[in-house]
């Protein structure tokens, strides 16, 4: 079975500074690799994918992730954080296309001044 | 990528009712995903709707507590029967994008009383 483990429950930075958010997945195959962003209050956007090809991924609003296929990860940076970063991420991974996404528990991005 | 309408964006209801939650698609899918998020958690699959056949529902979710419907191709409903406070949730449709990777409905907040 797939799973997704985002150690960092919180993470605090100061605006301007780098943000990096981890994730591990667990699954047997290539995954498809996700990572969504969620404001206060608001639907899931989403950042990035990855499916195949070249294993660093450039999103929006300046993101971009790296998939590793030894370390099973998809960290997620971000060079410079703005105050509007602050949200909830996710990281998601699936089987193949039009199946179900598995979500890790979410990283919690605090912004400060 | 697909549109999603999901309604209604929250509801309070009151323990013992149902409600039911509809999300329309711009476009043709053939899977659309039903998720849930309890508060301050991440989000977890509670069944896939296939037009055609009866949904296909993860462990701990059964069909006489969380009915679905998939009439066509862009449509879908999640009723939510006999509310208990612990449904409180955000209830969200999600369908695949292909290349544009899958996209959620802005969701629907749920408060039982």
């Amino acid at each position: 079975a797939q799973s997704v483990t985002q150690p960092d429950i919180h993470i605090t930075v100061s605006e301007g500074a780098s943000l990096e958010l981890r994730c591990n997945y667990s699954y047997g195959a290539t995954p498809y690799l996700f990572w969504y962003v969620q404001s206060p209050g608001q639907g899931l956007q989403l950042l990035l994918k990855y499916f195949s090809g070249d294993t660093l991924v450039q999103g929006i609003k300046g993101f971009e992730a790296e998939f590793k296929r030894s370390q099973s990860s998809f960290n997620l940076r971000k060079p410079s954080v703005h105050w509007s970063d602050a949200a909830e991420y996710f990281c998601a991974v699936g089987n193949a296309a039009g199946n179900k996404l598995t979500f890790g528990g979410g990283t919690r991005v605090l912004v400060k001044p | 990528s697909a549109v999603i309408s999901q309604k209604p964006s929250r509801d309070i209801c009151q323990r013992g009712t149902s409600l039911t939650i509809q999300c329309q698609v711009d476009s043709q899918v053939t899977m659309m995903f039903w998720y849930r998020q309890q508060p301050g958690q991440s989000l977890t699959l509670i069944a896939t709707a296939n037009q055609g056949s009866e949904a296909t529902y993860e462990s701990g979710f059964v069909i006489d507590k969380f009915p679905i419907s998939r009439p066509n191709l862009t449509f879908s409903t999640l009723t939510v029967s006999n509310m208990s406070p612990e449904d409180s949730s955000i209830y969200l449709c999600s369908v695949d994008g292909a290349n544009y990777g899958y996209t959620f409905g802005s969701g629907t907040r749920l408060t039982v009383v």
